[in-house]
């Protein structure tokens, strides 16, 4: 069982829309991290949320972390066709150490121009 | 970036052999971790090791072992490979900072037939 659920898994939208994934857990994490896949390549982080109720802003990438500190939302304003890729949250659940290291299930996002 | 390297590339195996992939760092980083990433399944942590020779079991261990003799070396052994453990392999590492990013290497292509 995965302990960090990603919502949607695939999604499709046109350039200029608004689109917003979530990642969700039933764990506790010290922090969350927000990584970018290209196709053959590893993942690329994008951002770390530290404290619960968190927002940072990233360019047209908001993510906030809930206050809860168990689930995460990245919100993309404006989708470009170079937003496409596979975008995958992370973290250690605090149950299982500081270094366990575990992603989401990864959401597949494709901006058509 | 950490200089990651992984070995081989890619492979193809049969069924009921030994495989061992190889990942070597240069940049003395404390923890190192072996995912694979199957589609729909973002990527799952197999083993992990937060120094030589000390390491744990991540969500999807069965059928694997690691070692790690020294701090740049961390292998990953499928002691008798199956076709459900066909999948890209990815090695990351990580520095004893908590919030800092996974460093991850290009990946490995098994294909076991």
């Amino acid at each position: 069982t995965q302990l960090l659920e990603q919502s949607p898994q695939f999604l499709s939208i046109q350039e200029g829309e608004n689109l917003t994934v979530y990642c969700n857990s039933s764990s506790v994490f010290s922090s969350l991290q927000w990584y970018r896949q290209e196709p053959g390549e590893g993942p690329v982080l994008l951002v770390t949320v530290v404290t619960g109720g968190e927002v940072k802003k990233l360019k047209r990438l908001t993510f906030q972390f809930g206050d809860a500190r168990k689930d995460s939302s990245l919100h993309i304003t404006a989708a470009q066709p170079g937003d496409t890729g596979l975008y995958l949250c992370a973290g250690a659940p605090t149950t299982s150490g500081t270094y366990k290291y575990i992603f989401g299930t990864g959401t597949r996002l494709k901006v058509l121009a | 970036d950490a200089g990651i390297t992984q070995s081989p590339r890619h492979k193809v195996t049969e069924t009921g052999t030994p495989v061992t992939l190889r990942c070597h760092q240069t940049e003395n980083h404390r923890y190192m971790y072996w995912y694979r990433q199957d589609p729909g399944h973002g990527l799952r942590l197999i083993h992990y090791s937060y120094g030589v020779k000390d390491t744990d079991k991540g969500e999807v261990s069965d059928g694997y072992s690691v070692s790690r003799s020294k701090t740049e070396d961390f292998l990953l052994t499928l002691e008798s490979a199956t076709s459900s453990q066909t999948s890209v392999y990815f090695c990351a590492t990580k520095t004893g900072t908590q919030n800092e990013k996974l460093f991850f290497g290009s990946g490995t292509q098994l294909s076991v037939l």
